[in-house]
């Protein structure tokens, strides 16, 4: 069963707007990662912020991290084209091994 | 390799035949894992090996549902008797020891008429 829930489910947006995806879980976790999937590369593995801490960056991805909230967020800067995918959350579930995944947001970059 | 691999990449099978999937994860991971994607879903966990050992077998949804990994490389995912609703997106994910990254493959795509 999915544990995550993002929102929002599709979001359309402007090249070189910012893009701003959000995640709940429902377990303890280790850690929380966040992937890509397009037709193209298939899955790809973007950011990973452990459970203590709140916000961690790379490139133009910024990753929070609420535990009491039990929520992150992904956010995309200056988008392109090429940064259209799906996004998925993904929690560890708190055993560091299967990953328990969210229904995932579909963004769409228009250039 | 440079990366997970997967064959075949589609396989369309009639519905009560068996099918067998396989991954080739990148050489060195210790971990493997199944998941199961269906149209407009977000993948989910089958099962996990860590070498040849099946340490988590509990998102297999029914026992047509096996699979192997005896020499701690490849794995191959069979479904006997398929049913329409296996129709799904089955993906390959591998790990390095100590990291949490998973790599993915691109995924076989199976489609039960």
């Amino acid at each position: 069963s999915q544990q995550g829930e993002e929102d929002p489910q599709a979001l359309s947006i402007q090249e070189g707007e910012n893009a701003t995806m959000n995640c709940s879980y429902k377990t303890s976790i280790n850690n929380l990662q966040w992937y890509r999937q397009n037709s193209g590369r298939g899955l790809v593995h973007l950011i990973l912020i452990r459970s203590n801490e709140r916000e961690k960056h790379s490139g133009r991805l910024r990753v929070t991290l609420d535990t009491s909230k039990k929520s992150s967020s992904l956010l995309i800067t200056a988008s392109r084209a090429a940064d259209t995918a799906s996004y998925f959350c993904a929690t560890d579930g708190g055993n560091n091994r299967k990953l328990i995944w969210g229904l995932g947001t579909s963004l769409a970059v228009n250039p | 390799g440079a990366g997970v691999s997967q064959s075949p990449r589609y396989k369309v099978a009639k519905r009560g035949q068996d099918v067998a999937l396989r991954c080739d994860p990148i050489s060195g991971h210790v971990s493997l894992f199944w998941y199961q994607q269906a149209l407009g879903q977000g993948p989910e966990f089958l099962t996990y090996f860590q070498n040849e050992a099946q340490l988590d077998k509990s998102g297999l949804p029914s026992d047509r549902f096996f699979a192997e990994r005896p020499e701690g490389s490849v794995s191959t995912l069979k479904i006997q008797r398929t049913q329409q609703e296996d129709s799904a997106v089955y993906l390959c994910a591998s790990i390095r020891g100590g990291y949490n990254e998973q790599f993915f493959g691109p995924g076989t795509r199976l489609t039960v008429l």
